[in-house]
């Protein structure tokens, strides 16, 4: 079993759908990150968290500590935000997850 | 503030080889870590340099190599380079040990 499991692989949604990925980790975490990735390859920090909620505009995380779960929900999904989200757990290091490609079509 | 800069952006290798690859994290920042991308393996963290010393560690092998100056510009190099090697390499920079990451675009390295 891996260290740290996404869900969805792939999500495809139309704009304007309420979107949740989820992230589920067996290390144990001083944080947790979320990232984004275009398909040009740069990478994006989105949150840092280690408990509760964080808002940043459209974009949610939460994370409880006791189950280690994160998830990340996107509002009002846009085409824009088409990408790879990526979670990575980290203590010590930086684990990371397979990530979940979002597709959002107009 | 300028961003995360790493050159060269691209490079081509033989196997044997040996090469370095730089980062120039964000002003202030004194924490530079280094990842390895592929398809296959997805991100993974090859390590972390803080204040000019190796803070944390991946599990790659001896032949990957790092160091930071004390101007926080870090270098990592990668001996007796194989195929396997081909990537795309990342540094990311941050304030404290492992804390909010903000990314370099990469240096993507073709092994032949």
């Amino acid at each position: 079993k891996n260290e740290v499991e996404q869900s969805p692989q792939n999500l495809t949604a139309q704009e304007g759908e309420f979107i949740t990925i989820n992230c589920s980790y067996s290390v144990g975490i001083s944080a947790l990150h979320w990232l984004q990735q275009h398909p040009g390859g740069g990478i994006v920090s989105l949150f840092m968290l280690s408990s509760g909620k964080k808002k940043h505009g459209r974009l949610i995380a939460t994370i409880n500590i006791q189950e280690k779960h994160s998830s990340l929900h996107i509002t009002a999904s846009h085409p824009r935000d088409s990408a790879v989200y990526i979670c990575a757990p980290g203590n010590n290091d930086m684990r990371f997850g397979a990530g979940t490609r979002l597709t959002v079509k107009p | 503030k300028a961003g995360v800069t790493q050159t060269p952006r691209y490079l081509i290798k033989t196997r044997g080889q040996q090469v370095t690859l730089s980062c120039s994290p964000i002003s202030g920042h004194r924490s530079v870590s280094w990842y390895q991308q592929t398809p296959g393996q997805g991100l993974q963290f090859l390590f972390e340099y803080f204040s000019e010393t190796q803070r944390n560690k991946g599990n790659f092998p001896g032949r990957f190599s790092g160091r930071q100056f004390s101007n926080s510009r870090s270098e990592m190099n990668v001996s007796t380079l194989e195929l396997g090697d081909s990537a795309l390499y990342l540094c990311a920079s941050s304030l404290v040990s492992l804390g909010e990451q903000f990314f370099g675009p990469g240096t993507r390295l073709t092994v032949l």
